[in-house]
């Protein structure tokens, strides 16, 4: 059945180091986002992608990258850059991006320093 | 100022009980409200999807909406402990990008 899949659902990063968190989606929907959620805060977008091959930064961009080479995949880098990435991470979905249907989100990868 | 206040909780009630979850905001422009549910270490769930003023209701739970006073709730009936979970507003303007906005979440715990 259609989902969105997230992996690993456990991520450990070193000091220095880059980690890719994965996210795939079957429902045919064309917009993607990346979340990252706090304890205690709301979710705050990191990236979104309307179209493959096309992204833009949310509110939270910096020490982050994507890319969007096929409509099922949206994979997010945390860079060393990001000096504070310990987060519970969530990928979501909508049909499109000027859509009015709503977004559906994959099971999220929770990302610890080492 | 925060665009989107939601109680923290936590909210214990037991069983059978009658829940209210709300949340307001600031921006009048927002059109669209979400009430999703998250269970622990798990992505949030769609619940309920509302665009006009006034009540929706699907089984046990409805949702209200009173744009005059940007003012959203989610009531749960007969609550049940598999109701246990953090419940997450979120609301977007019209037109534009699907940019959600989100409350912090309030979580709830039904005890039996």
């Amino acid at each position: 059945d259609g989902g969105i899949t997230q992996s690993p659902k456990y991520l450990f990063r070193k000091e220095g180091q880059n980690v890719t968190l994965s996210c795939e989606q079957n429902l045919n929907h064309d917009a993607m986002y990346w979340y990252r959620q706090d304890p205690g805060q709301g979710l705050r977008l990191i990236y979104y992608s309307q179209i493959v091959n096309d992204f833009q930064k949310g509110d939270i961009a910096e020490g982050y990258s994507v890319s969007r080479e096929k409509k099922e995949s949206f994979p997010l880098t945390v860079t060393s850059a990001q000096k504070n990435p310990t987060a519970f991470y969530l990928c979501a979905s909508s049909i499109g991006i000027n859509s009015n249907q709503p977004q559906h989100f994959g099971d999220g990868t929770r990302l610890s320093i080492l | 100022q925060k665009e989107v206040e939601q109680d923290p909780g936590p909210l214990s009630v037991p069983e059978g009980a009658i829940v209210s979850l709300n949340c307001t905001y600031s921006n009048s422009a927002f059109q669209y409200f979400m009430w999703y549910r998250q269970y622990s270490r798990k992505g949030p769930e769609l619940l309920m999807y509302t665009y006009s003023s006034g009540n929706k209701e699907d089984g046990r739970f409805t949702a209200q909406v009173d744009k005059s006073s940007k003012y959203i709730s989610l009531f749960i009936r007969d609550s049940q402990p598999s109701d246990s979970a953090t419940y997450l507003c979120a609301m977007r303007v019209s037109g534009g990008y699907n940019k959600l906005i989100f409350g912090a979440g309030t979580r709830l715990a039904v005890h039996p």
